[in-house]
């Protein structure tokens, strides 16, 4: 079993539509979740952060938290075309360790 | 958000010549660095495991005496690719912690051996 997994999609929505991304991890110990973006050929850049289980909120981003089910996901309300990236989700099971990835998935909003 | 610098964005070099690729952060001291490489559609790869002022920590299956790692101060962190070959060709990609939990990503770096 993979430490993250996500599903490689590519998952197309249609634009103004929710887009749910779903990442599932191994490792019980875990405590810090990250969703990252990356752009073709660029580098991740940040979207959310979640350490508590429950819902955080940053404008059209929502990440979820469930430690009991071993799953973090993303949701994207009203997408956007310039949200079809890859999204990637990381986990670090201390704050001084380093991020373990997944795969990502790839998200096309369409018009 | 924080920042992370890397330099250059892009280098071609032919096959048998070193690289070295730098990685700042330019509004907080980074204690630790991470250095990561992504081939084409797939996903990053960490390399190694960098801490200021103590040898990288790299993982299984990179070699640490062709991936130099180098993190001499709190903002900065070099990667030298030895001896390059076409097969090195790839997108290396910095992150730095800020002190806290956050992990920000420099914007890359492509590199082509040729």
């Amino acid at each position: 079993q993979k430490e993250v997994e996500q599903n490689s999609g590519p998952l197309s929505v249609p634009e103004g539509a929710i887009a749910s991304l779903n990442c599932t991890y191994s490792d019980r110990g875990s405590q810090s979740f990250f969703w990252y973006r990356q752009y073709s050929g660029k580098s991740p850049e940040l979207i959310m952060s979640i350490y508590s289980n429950g819902d955080k909120e940053d404008g059209r981003f929502t990440a979820q938290l469930n430690k009991a089910s071993q799953y973090v996901s993303l949701l994207i309300r009203d997408s956007q075309p310039s949200d079809s990236a890859t999204y990637l989700c990381a986990i670090s099971p201390s704050t001084a360790s380093k991020l373990t990835f997944g795969t990502g998935t790839r998200l096309q909003v369409t018009l | 958000g924080a920042v992370v610098s890397q330099h250059p964005s892009w280098v071609i070099c032919k096959s048998g010549t070193s690289v070295k690729i730098e990685c700042r952060s330019l509004d907080f001291q980074a204690t630790t660095m991470f250095w990561y490489r992504q081939f084409p559609k797939q996903s990053l790869m960490l390399m190694a495991t960098s801490n200021e002022g103590s040898k990288a920590t790299y993982e299984q299956g990179v070699e640490k005496d062709k991936f130099l790692i180098n993190h001499a101060s709190l903002t900065l962190s070099t990667l030298t690719v030895t001896s390059a070959h076409p097969e090195d060709s790839s997108f290396y990609i910095c992150s730095a912690r800020n002190g806290g939990n956050t992990i920000y990503f420099g914007e890359g770096s492509w590199l082509t051996v040729v």
